[in-house]
């Protein structure tokens, strides 16, 4: 039963533009969403955060918004590097609920080209 | 401050064979976390410990899976009697508190059941 789903496994955009990754999720106790970023042969790195209090968290080139109402969350990247070229995963959780389990999407490849 | 170690990276077993996998949480953190990613999938959570302790093991398969995170020395996921379908990436993550901060993934054990 996937909770957090990632429809796009990949997108490809180029250098300067602006990345937009979408994670969509059915279970309405989850509170608390994340992004991680992962290269391949290596383990997933976190990149950003936000809890559902807020609707927008911004970090450097990288900002996550929030719909609750829609069960949905995106990622921006602006503006887009070749570096940024990775899989890129949607998590969430239920801490109010002592949820301690990430839920994780399938994840989205992401190349940014030159 | 080195990060989650875990090992070994790579890990060929034969059917009916046991895993060990291990992981060293980083410095200071208490709380340990597995998930397994099969091919094609997003990280899925098997279990959460603390020192000594199982706090959720929820997403553990009943048979054959068991872990544990013991006063001294790394958590150890143990496979027994391994079959194809266990060949996967397997991740560890440490946090220093309960959900409350992002988890930090080591870069994984890749099990290849032959």
């Amino acid at each position: 039963d996937q909770q957090v789903k990632q429809n796009s496994p990949s997108l490809s955009v180029q250098e300067g533009r602006i990345s937009i990754l979408n994670c969509d999720y059915t279970n309405s106790m989850f509170d608390y969403f994340l992004w991680y970023k992962k290269y391949p042969a290596e383990g997933p790195t976190f990149l950003i955060s936000i809890s559902s209090i807020k609707d927008k968290n911004e970090d450097g080139r990288f900002t996550v918004f929030l719909n609750k109402s829609a069960k949905h969350l995106s990622l921006h990247i602006v503006p887009s590097q070749p570096g940024d070229s990775a899989v890129y995963f949607c998590a969430a959780s239920a801490r109010e609920n002592s949820g301690y389990a990430l839920n994780f999407g399938k994840g989205t490849s992401l190349l940014v080209t030159p | 401050n080195a990060g989650v170690m875990q090992n070994p990276r790579h890990l060929v077993r034969r059917r009916g064979q046991e895993a060990r996998l291990r992981c060293s949480p980083m410095k200071g953190h208490s709380h340990v976390y597995w998930y397994r990613q099969l091919p094609e999938e997003g990280l899925k959570f098997m279990v959460y410990l603390q020192k000594e302790n199982i706090i959720d093991e929820s997403g553990m398969p009943k048979e054959r899976f068991s872990a544990e995170f013991p006063k001294e020395g790394p958590s150890i996921l143990r496979i027994q009697q391994v079959v194809r379908g266990d060949s996967a990436a397997y991740f560890c993550a440490s946090s220093p508190m309960p959900a409350e901060t992002e988890a930090f993934f080591g870069q994984g054990t890749r099990l290849t059941v032959v």
